[in-house]
């Protein structure tokens, strides 16, 4: 069964510090991973998609890594702003013959401070 | 806009209630998928449907029917609901499972 898992639990740093958000997951065998944002009391909104033939992605301030063999992927925050004040997630995509599972990670909280 | 809509977004109800939670999206996509998020749990899957009459079950679909006669409508129907199903509940949809997930708004549901 996949777990994943996302460390710290809770981040919280000045406007303007780069920052790494930390995912992993125990099943190498990925179809794909992605990240999401989601704010408080709102849906998620997908940030990054990472195919599992690919090391990394990136998207204006963010870059998503994808290390399928040791079981992490990473999201760089460059320049972070309080505006990116959020709870990101990841989600991992196992295939198994027809049947395909999205597994998420429970989130890091992140408090950009002004 | 493509978009994915949840009605509604708020409801609070009696247990044994009779309740559907639509969700509808306006971008063509196959699959479609519920989810609950709960404190501590994360999210967690109820139903998924790869296309139009093709369901099945995710991790968590005691208590939850769902049906898939259109594309782009993907009902969660609560036949009995009880305390333990409250919750914030959210439909996902895309083009195909592989793809990039959209999620809809969120419906926060309490039973009491």
């Amino acid at each position: 069964k996949q777990e994943v898992t996302q460390i710290p639990a809770a981040l919280s740093v000045p406007e303007g510090e780069n920052l790494v958000l930390n995912c992993s997951f125990t099943d190498s065998a990925i179809y794909n991973l992605q990240w999401f944002r989601q704010d408080p009391g709102k849906g998620l909104t997908s940030l990054l998609l990472i195919q599992s033939s690919q090391r990394e992605q990136t998207s204006g301030r963010l870059n998503a890594s994808l290390d399928k063999s040791s079981g992490r992927s990473t999201l760089y925050i460059a320049a972070s702003q309080p505006g990116d004040s959020a709870t990101y997630l990841c989600a991992v995509l196992n295939s198994g013959g027809s049947n395909y599972k999205l597994t998420f990670g429970k989130g890091t909280l992140l408090t950009v401070n002004p | 806009e493509a978009q994915v809509t949840q009605n509604p977004r708020y409801l609070i109800t009696v247990t044994g209630k009779k309740l559907t939670v639509t969700c509808s999206q306006n971008m063509n996509h196959e699959y479609m998928s519920w989810y609950r998020q709960d404190p501590g749990l994360g999210l967690r899957q109820i139903y998924y449907s790869m296309n139009v009459e093709v369901t099945d079950k995710g991790d968590v679909p005691e208590g939850y029917k769902v049906s898939r006669k259109e594309k782009r409508n993907f009902p969660l129907i609560l036949e009995s609901p009880s305390p333990n199903q409250t919750s914030l509940y959210f439909c996902a949809s895309s083009f195909k499972v592989t793809y990039e997930q959209y999620f809809g708004p969120g419906t926060r549901l309490t039973v009491t």
